[in-house]
C-alpha cells in the first residue's frame, strides 16, 4: 500500500528565511508520480509540481525548488526567501501508475511566515 | 477559464438530516473526483468518475453516501442521514484525460465545509 509521511506538522519562519518541507513516501510500484499542493486559508488546493519516478533531476521554479531522491524515498520542497504569502498548508501526494490517478496525500505541513 | 465550481461553500445541518453537494468540473475534464478532508488531515478519495461511470468508489461509505454524474459533466454527492463524524470539507477535483500511464494534474474546487450538529 502507498503511504506519504510529512513529519513536520507546523513550521514557523521569519520572512526571507529559507525553509524546507520534508516528504517521505512508500510504494511498491517502480513507476509512480509525486506531487506538491498548496492549500491557503481559502481552502482551495493549488497544484505546484508533478514529478515522475524516472526523473530524479531537481527542479527550480522561481523561489521554489524540489529535491527528489529515490534512494531515500524523499521528495522535499524548499522555499527560498520566504514571504508572508507563502503561509499555507503544503501537501505532498503520491499517485501510483495503474491506480487511476488516485492521489494519496500526506497529512500536510502548516507553514507560517511572519514579518 | 473557469475553475472547478462547488456549492454550497458552507453547510450546517443537524445529525440525521440529508445534505447534498454539487460540483461542476473544468470544461473538457472527463475525470471527476470527490475527496473528504478531515481537520488536520490530507484529502482522502471517496469516489472517482470517468465520464459518467464511477470507476473507483471503494472508499465511499455506501450505507449513507451516494453520488451521481448523470451526463458526465457536473456531479452531486449526497449524505443521508448525516452523522456527527461526517463534519469535514468535501472537495471536488477534475482532471483531463489520462494518457497512457501518466498521472494527470488534478484541479481542485474550493470545497464545501460541512458541520453536523
Amino acid at each position: 500500500a502507498q503511504k506519504v509521511t510529512q513529519a513536520q506538522t507546523e513550521i514557523s519562519v521569519v520572512e526571507k528565511e529559507d525553509v524546507t518541507l520534508d516528504c517521505v513516501y512508500e510504494t511498491r510500484d517502480t513507476t509512480y508520480y509525486l506531487f506538491w499542493y498548496k492549500q491557503p486559508p481559502s481552502g482551495e488546493l493549488v497544484f505546484l509540481i508533478r514529478r515522475n519516478s524516472f526523473d530524479e533531476q531537481n527542479e527550480i521554479s522561481g523561489r521554489y525548488s524540489w529535491n527528489f531522491q529515490k534512494s531515500t524515498s524523499s521528495f522535499n520542497f524548499t522555499i527560498t526567501a520566504s514571504q508572508v504569502v507563502d503561509s499555507a498548508v503544503y501537501f505532498c501526494a503520491l499517485s501510483e501508475t495503474g491506480g487511476g490517478n488516485k492521489l494519496t496525500f500526506g497529512t500536510g505541513t502548516q507553514l507560517k511566515v511572519e514579518l | 477559464e473557469a475553475g472547478v465550481v462547488q456549492s454550497p461553500r458552507y453547510k450546517i445541518i443537524e445529525k440525521k438530516q440529508p445534505v447534498a453537494f454539487w460540483c461542476n468540473p473544468i470544461s473538457g475534464h472527463n475525470t471527476l473526483y470527490w475527496y473528504r478532508q478531515n481537520l488536520g488531515q490530507g484529502p482522502e478519495l471517496l469516489i472517482r468518475y470517468e465520464n459518467e461511470e464511477a470507476v473507483d468508489d471503494s472508499q465511499l461509505p455506501k450505507d449513507r453516501f451516494s453520488a451521481e454524474r448523470l451526463k458526465g459533466v457536473d456531479s452531486t454527492l449526497k449524505i443521508q442521514p448525516a452523522e456527527l463524524g461526517d463534519s469535514a470539507v468535501y472537495l471536488c477535483a477534475s482532471s483531463p484525460p489520462i494518457i497512457g500511464l501518466a498521472a494527470a494534474e488534478q484541479f481542485f474546487g474550493p470545497g464545501t465545509r460541512l458541520t453536523v450538529l
